[in-house]
């Protein structure tokens, strides 16, 4: 079956570019995507990108994938204390309606240190 | 819009116990989805709804019902609580956009004694 690796815990200086991790097996994987979970607090969608792109930027987050190592990451410049949450990596190889069937990752929780 | 509420936020249970738990969207949203999610086990598919009348199961779906009789509307029930059901469940509905975003809940912690 899928399954979507992330490291578990990283720790940045306030300021500094944090850079997360996400490594996936599912070949037909056609959308994948970035969940961040504050305390306490349900999932929220940052970013996605499709398998046809190789890189998408969005303020300070920027989205880098490579196919060919089924490896992608998610960058956040300047990181600032309210990044500091759990960010999921997410897959689904279905479009449009399908994509209610995520594979999540465990989640990496980014400590940022003032 | 409210978007995706769940209640309670909070319960406790013994084994053996059942109860539901409640998830409704004002989005209009044909498809919603419940997930659990444990320590250092990211989110896992209970059972998901792709419409009403019309539900299917997902990674973990024993233990576990789900009816959608209204496009508002999808609980789901243990019948039978066990302390291997103790998680935080997450219940989320989707938009057919291009972005296929899906809108997450703000849980339910279940503890199951």
């Amino acid at each position: 079956g899928e399954d979507v690796e992330q490291s578990l815990f990283l720790s940045v200086r306030e300021g500094d570019s944090s850079v997360i991790n996400c490594t996936y097996t599912d070949s037909s994987s056609t959308y994948l995507y970035w969940y961040k979970q504050e305390p306490g607090a349900g999932l929220q969608l940052l970013t996605y990108i499709f398998s046809n792109m190789d890189m998408k930027q969005d303020q300070r987050l920027t989205v880098l994938l490579n196919k060919k190592d089924k490896h992608l990451s998610l960058r956040i410049a300047d990181t600032q204390t309210g990044d500091s949450a759990i960010y999921f990596c997410a897959e689904s190889p279905y479009s449009g309606a399908g994509s209610y069937q995520l594979t999540f990752g465990k989640g990496t929780k980014l400590s940022v240190i003032p | 819009n409210a978007g995706v509420t769940q209640t309670p936020k909070f319960q406790v249970l013994k084994t053996g116990q059942s109860m539901t738990l409640q998830c409704a969207q004002d989005m209009n949203h044909e498809y919603m989805s419940w997930y659990r999610q444990d320590p250092g086990m990211g989110l896992r598919l209970i059972h998901y709804s792709v419409g009403a009348g019309i539900t299917d199961q997902g990674e973990v779906p024993n233990g576990y019902n789900v009816s959608r009789s209204t496009t508002e509307d999808f609980p789901l029930r243990l019948l039978s609580a066990a302390p291997s059901q103790t998680s935080v469940y997450f219940c989320a509905s989707t938009s057919k956009g291009v972005t296929d975003t899906q809108y997450f809940g703000p849980g339910t912690r279940l503890t199951v004694l």
